[in-house]
């Protein structure tokens, strides 16, 4: 059982340009969280997202940011117009469950704004 | 989010026992506690996690206070791969916020 995929692993974009992030949950989990994490700093949560659903976006900034997870296909995390300060590790975790049991998490997208 | 405490790092030596405390003096009745480590450079894993009980499994042993005010993860011997940042959270089992609230955590140093 594939875990849960991330990619691209690593991106680099100019300030201004479009990142998209891309998360395949593992086998049989609907529900998707998004954390990002700054350099030297902790996790912080940004979305949790359900199939077709966006459940909880409390940590999401409110311009520029968007995060989906259709009912086919991965969760994408969508970043327009970045700026430097969006240089982090984006990670992505997934669970069979709401609320219950263990997340598992991917390896990480780093993205890096020149 | 219910907070936890930890000791910003922590250092032991290979092959020796490692007790990593957490403090959460505000939990609430049906918070469980979870402990997740993250190596250098890899998304976080989960470690283990329990409610009231001590719990065991083939990574670690939780030791969770009587009135749950505070909890140990164990490590029986560690090794060079167990150097990582290991964090402490509560989450609610129901009605609560699912996501998981990372603190710091505790840097935890092995020597060789």
């Amino acid at each position: 059982n594939a875990g849960v995929m991330q990619n691209p692993r690593h991106l680099v974009r100019r300030r201004g340009q479009e990142a998209r992030l891309r998360c395949s949950p593992m086998k049989g989990h609907s529900h998707v969280y998004w954390y990002r994490q700054l350099p030297e700093e902790g996790l912080k949560f940004m979305v949790y997202l359900q199939k077709e659903n966006i459940i909880d976006e409390s940590g999401m900034p409110k311009e520029r940011f968007s995060a989906e997870f259709p009912k086919e296909g991965p969760s994408i995390l969508r970043i327009q117009q970045v700026v430097r300060g969006d240089s982090a590790a984006y990670f992505c975790a997934s669970s069979p469950n709401r609320g219950r049991g263990e997340l598992f998490f991917g390896e990480g997208s780093r993205l890096t704004v020149l | 989010d219910a907070k936890t405490t930890q000791p910003n790092s922590m250092e032991s030596n290979e092959e020796e026992p490692v007790h990593l405390p957490c403090n959460h003096s505000t939990i609430s009745g049906t918070d469980y506690i979870h402990w997740y480590r993250q190596l250098p450079s890899q998304g976080p894993e989960y470690v283990i996690h329990g409610l009231t009980s001590n719990v065991n499994n083939r990574m670690a042993s939780l030791a969770i206070a009587e009135d749950r005010k505070s909890s140990t993860l164990i490590l029986h011997r560690a090794t060079l791969r167990d150097a990582a940042v290991y964090y402490c959270i509560l989450r609610a089992a129901q009605g609560g916020s699912e996501k998981l609230v990372f603190g710091k955590g505790t840097k935890l140093t092995v020597n060789p």
